[in-house]
């Protein structure tokens, strides 16, 4: 057990729908990053949180968009949904220190648009 | 962008067998982590490196920082059934801060044949 929570597990929605999922990190983590990951294209960095601001942006589509809370947990809102956003998304945290680097992951939400 | 080039694609091996998968990269790293993924999960943290020339053990696992620091290659000996997953490595250069973008391969696909 990595420490950090997704929710939910498995969602299904259809196309021009918006979900929201949720992270909540390790205890003691202030930074949250998401990821997705399809089959064709591994693991793509979406985007990043530090203490509640953003601090880096990837391959993030502009109808997606993500927060994170005071209370650390974050999340991410997919709108206008497409077939092609169907993936398995992550969350990771890390903490401060050297061993910020060490990126823990969730569980992953496995998201279907039908 | 930063681009990671991991090899092989895929394994197929007998038990008991050695295995080495390696990753290279565009431009330089700091930092390589190695993570292991199982159907279904989220990549699981398996080896970290922070300084160019590292070799570092896990068990039957053994990770290197490459001189260069473009590389790094991640061996695992004496197989078993429960070593199938894919691996991925990946890098993150510090640019200061708390901004944090790992950058993964596309992942090697381990099949170990009992």
């Amino acid at each position: 057990d990595s420490g950090v929570t997704q929710t939910p597990k498995h969602l299904i929605t259809a196309t021009g729908q918006r979900v929201t999922l949720r992270c909540s990190p390790r205890s003691g983590d202030l930074s949250v990053y998401w990821y997705q990951q399809s089959l064709d294209q591994g693991l793509q960095f979406l985007i990043q949180y530090y203490n509640g601001e953003e601090r880096a942006k990837g391959n993030i589509l502009e109808r997606f968009s993500a927060q994170q809370f005071p209370d650390l947990h974050s999340e991410l809102n997919l709108s206008s949904l497409e077939l092609g956003d169907s993936a398995l998304y992550f969350c990771a945290s890390s903490s401060m220190g050297r061993m910020n680097t060490e990126a823990f992951f969730g569980q992953g939400t496995r998201l279907t648009v039908v | 962008g930063q681009q990671l080039n991991q090899s092989p694609q895929s394994m197929f091996i007998q038990e008991g067998e050695d295995v080495s998968m390696n990753c290279t990269s565009s431009s330089i790293f700091n930092t390589w982590l190695w993570y292991k993924q199982d159907p279904g999960e989220g990549p699981v943290l398996l080896i970290a490196l922070y300084k160019a020339g590292e070799l570092t053990s896990n068990g039957r696992l053994t990770a290197q920082f490459g001189i260069t620091r473009k590389d790094s290659f991640l061996n695992i000996s004496a197989s078993i059934p429960s070593d199938v997953g894919i691996y991925f490595c990946a890098g993150h250069l510090n640019s200061g801060g708390s901004n944090y973008k790992l950058t993964f391969g596309k992942g090697t696909l381990l099949t170990v044949n009992p």
